[in-house]
């Protein structure tokens, strides 16, 4: 079936360090892709998608593109924040639910 | 415009009892999802409804655990009898019409514990 598979972690990186977290998917079809976020003690929320092969998605300086060739939609930010501190989530969609991976935690040192 | 609101935010309870969780989804929102993330095996959809009407359920123990949805407004997850393993955060989320796939909004979360 449909999945998604994304870098474990801990990711632990310096402020202003530049960042990726790999996503890779598996699907039948072209579904939309998405990166959402969760804060410490809070739900998750949409931080960017993209709906078609080669489309970016971008915000809070977050983007990351749809490449159907190697099936990944990697998340990337050129200088990261202490508030950005979190948990990510990739995830596609497939019928009328969005298929979510494990998530990789993100701790950025002051 | 208020957010997805869920109560109560944290439940202690001891196993074999009742548990109720509730959820207001956004207003105008026709999709309506249950989630429960824990460490081991992360977020996972229990349950979702489309226009009040279980859509898929597949995620859900059904021995123990009943969804509903009266109205377009509430929504309840129950647990009976309650387990230990059953200790995690559930989430509600909602989505606008025609967007149930695209874009979910979700709640602050219930921290269940059961002892």
């Amino acid at each position: 079936g449909d999945s998604v598979t994304q870098m474990e972690g801990p990711v632990t990186l310096s402020e202003e360090a530049f960042l990726t977290i790999n996503c890779t998917y598996t699907a039948t079809g072209y579904p939309s892709l998405f990166w959402y976020v969760q804060y410490p003690g809070e739900g998750l929320q949409l931080l960017l998608k993209a709906t078609k092969a080669d489309d970016k998605g971008s915000n809070k300086g977050f983007e990351a593109t749809y490449r159907k060739e190697t099936t990944s939609f990697h998340l990337e930010k050129g200088s990261v924040q202490v508030s950005d501190s979190a948990v990510y989530f990739c995830a596609l969609n497939r019928d009328d639910k969005i298929i979510f991976g494990k998530g990789t935690r993100l701790h950025i040192l002051p | 415009d208020a957010g997805v609101i869920q109560s109560p935010r944290h439940e202690v309870t001891e196993m074999g009892q009742e548990v109720t969780l509730r959820c207001k989804p956004i207003s105008g929102h026709d999709y309506l999802f249950w989630y429960r993330q824990t460490m081991m095996q992360g977020l996972e959809l229990l349950v979702y409804f489309n226009n009040k009407a279980v859509m898929d359920d597949s995620g859900m123990p059904k021995d123990r655990f009943s969804a509903k949805m009266p109205n377009a407004s509430f929504s309840t997850l129950k647990i009976q009898p309650s387990e230990p393993r059953d200790s995690a955060v559930y989430f509600c989320a909602s989505s606008p019409p025609g967007e149930g796939k695209e874009t979910q909004y979700f709640g602050p979360g219930t921290r269940l514990l059961v002892l």
